[in-house]
Order: C-alpha cells, then sequence, then structure tokens
C-alpha cells in the first residue's frame, strides 16, 4: 500500500484555462474527500465521494469545479476557466468507514496550483 | 455547526521545553478531535485522536492532548520539543461516523536551539 497519491504536484497554468487533478486512495478505503488549502490557512472541505457517489458539496465549490469518482477508485477534480483565486494546494484524502464510525482520513501530498 | 479555533497562529520554543499548543473547538454534537501535522509542502499526517473513552489521548512522536469537554478545549502538549518537530500544526473537528473534518487555521511551531 503506497497510500494516498496525487498528480500532478505541482501545476502551474494561465487565467482562463482549465486544469484537471487526479487522485488515487489507498485500494480498500470507500470514502474520498477532496480539500483546499490556501496559504497561512487550514485545509478546507471540498466535496467527498463514498464509492462512486457525490455525497456532499460545499458552497466554496462552484460551477467551475467539478469532481468525479466514476468507478469508486480513483478520483478527478477539475477547474474550468481557471482564476487567481484558484490558486491554492488542493489535497486528497481516503477513507474506510466501519460500523463504528472510528475513522481516520489519510491524506495525499497535495496538488500545488499556480494560476498566472 | 462545527467550528475550530486554534490560540497563536505561530509559537516558538527551545529545543527541550514544553510544547503547548491551544486547540476549542464548537459542536452541538459530541465531537470527534484530531491533530495533523503538515511540514512543507507535504500532505498532513495524523498525530492524535479522539473519538470516545480515555480522554488523555497519545499520539506519534511523543505528542498527547486532552479532551476537556466542560472547556471545549483539546489542547496538544509535547513534554520535550525537537528540532524535527518544527511544522505546521493543525487542529480538526468532525461529527461521528463521517470524517468530514473542519480544520482550524494552524499553528507554526518553530523550535530553536
Amino acid at each position: 500500500d503506497t497510500g494516498v497519491s496525487q498528480d500532478p504536484r505541482h501545476k502551474i497554468t494561465k487565467r482562463g484555462q482549465n486544469v484537471t487533478f487526479r487522485c488515487d486512495p489507498i485500494s480498500e478505503h470507500n470514502r474520498l474527500y477532496w480539500y483546499r488549502q490556501t496559504l497561512g490557512q487550514g485545509p478546507e472541505f471540498l466535496t467527498y465521494f463514498q464509492n462512486e457517489a457525490q455525497l456532499e458539496k460545499s458552497r466554496l465549490l462552484s460551477d467551475r469545479f467539478s469532481a468525479e469518482r466514476p468507478k469508486g477508485s480513483f478520483s478527478t477534480l477539475e477547474i474550468q476557466r481557471t482564476e487567481q483565486g484558484d490558486s491554492a494546494m488542493y489535497l486528497c484524502a481516503s477513507s474506510s468507514a466501519d460500523t463504528t464510525g472510528d475513522t481516520e482520513a489519510f491524506f495525499g501530498q497535495g496538488t500545488r496550483l499556480t494560476v498566472v | 455547526a462545527q467550528s475550530v479555533t486554534q490560540l497563536g497562529s505561530h509559537v516558538s520554543v527551545s529545543e527541550g521545553a514544553l510544547v503547548l499548543l491551544r486547540c476549542n473547538y464548537s459542536s452541538s454534537v459530541p465531537p470527534y478531535l484530531f491533530w495533523y501535522v503538515q511540514y512543507p509542502n507535504q500532505g498532513l499526517q495524523l498525530l492524535l485522536k479522539y473519538t470516545t473513552g480515555a480522554t488523555l489521548v497519545k499520539g506519534i512522536n511523543g505528542f498527547e492532548a486532552e479532551f476537556k469537554k466542560s472547556e471545549t478545549s483539546f489542547h496538544l502538549t509535547k513534554p520535550s520539543a525537537h528540532m524535527s518537530d518544527a511544522a505546521e500544526y493543525f487542529c480538526a473537528v468532525s461529527q461521528y461516523n463521517t470524517d468530514k473534518l473542519i480544520f482550524g487555521t494552524g499553528t507554526r511551531l518553530q523550535v530553536f536551539p
């Protein structure tokens, strides 16, 4: 088990371009989360999947953002028409829910997006 | 709604000194509480968590935290700081059976020789 993997680690894009990030969770984990972290702040929840179902989306996730987890394994986060305010670290986490509710989220190393 | 407040965005200690990072939470339901550590350009690593049971929780790298319901606090401590402890520390809260985390704004710990 290699942990949660995110690709790319760094992305520089011009304003107005579309970008897509990928997250590969720990293989047996059924839950997958996306967070955004801006400089000097804690991570902020964006969206959450259980298997392939997207169960919750934050109000932070504007119409330009879309996330998928088509087969309940890896996930992609796409940002359309990027803006400078989208510059941030995008973190993915995965976990395996059990009946006791005792779970732990494992985080990837993140994708740092810079919009110029 | 749940929230977390971390008092002190920067804490500096000498190597070997006590580390105390403060966290207060707000939750309308029994919370699950977490401390994560983040090194530069890295993801987050779980230090420790409180779910139920014993209120004093021991974690990795010699850290521990005590859940105090009456004070709505979950402060992180370590008896003796090491240079390798220099990092950003985040307190987080979640509800039972969901691990959507609400994070504080973080505390940057500096350790001086």
